[in-house]
């Protein structure tokens, strides 16, 4: 069964420093995996994706993330973290050789402060 | 991508009480999704409604509860039967295009539903 931890609840990180909001997926198969960004109130915004190819994807909002085969991990980071950024944080993974449903992992909040 | 909206965008309803909720694509997909996120959880799938066939659930969630139409590939509708206080959740429809390039999700603006 496919699964998806993000090992941390909250996260918090000062204005303009780096940061990363951890994942770890479990797939049988090949996976796909992707970030989503939910703000307040909305619904969930596409952030990235890995598909195949460079382990390094870029993304929305100066994100991205790498995919580490080896550590079953797709870590999403930014260079410099902005304000804006705070919102909650969700990682998803399908195989893809399983139609397109997703496992969403539990969320991660990142507060940025100023 | 696809611009997706839902209505109503949020309610208030009484326990017993059924509530429908629209979903409306841009444009044609093939995949609709509905998923639910109960109060600081995250993202569960309720059914698969694909245009042209019978709704697929996923385990702990039946069509007497969550019965679901998909009556072209711009539209489809949730309804939220029988409500009780635990039905208190947003409910999200997602959309998904097929073919490769297209394996990307996207999420409507939810529903925020509040059962007394």
């Amino acid at each position: 069964a496919q699964s998806v931890a993000q090992p941390e609840d909250q996260v918090n990180v000062a204005e303009g420093n780096p940061l990363t909001v951890k994942c770890t997926y479990s797939v049988s198969g090949n996976p796909y995996l992707f970030w989503y960004v939910q703000y307040p109130n909305r619904g969930l915004q596409f952030l990235l994706k890995y598909i195949t190819g460079d382990n390094l994807v870029k993304g929305s909002y100066g994100f991205e993330a790498e995919f580490n085969k080896s550590q079953t991990s797709f870590h999403l980071k930014k260079p410099s973290a902005l304000v804006s950024d705070s919102a909650l944080y969700f990682c998803a993974v399908r195989p893809d050789n399983y139609g397109q449903n997703f496992v969403f992992g539990p969320g991660t909040r990142l507060s940025v402060l100023p | 991508s696809a611009v997706i909206s839902q209505k109503p965008s949020r309610d208030i309803c009484q326990r017993g009480t059924s509530l429908t909720i629209q979903c409306q694509v841009d444009s044609q997909v093939t995949m609709m999704f509905w998923y639910r996120q109960q109060p600081g959880q995250s993202l569960t799938l309720i059914a698969t409604a694909n245009q042209g066939s019978e709704a697929t659930y996923e385990s702990g969630f039946v069509i007497d509860k969550f019965p679901i139409s998909r009556p072209n590939l711009t539209f489809s509708t949730l309804t939220v039967s029988n409500m009780s206080p635990e039905d208190s959740s947003i409910y999200l429809c997602s959309v998904a295009f097929t073919g490769q390039g297209k394996e990307t999700q996207y999420f409507g603006p939810g529903t925020r539903l509040l059962v007394l």
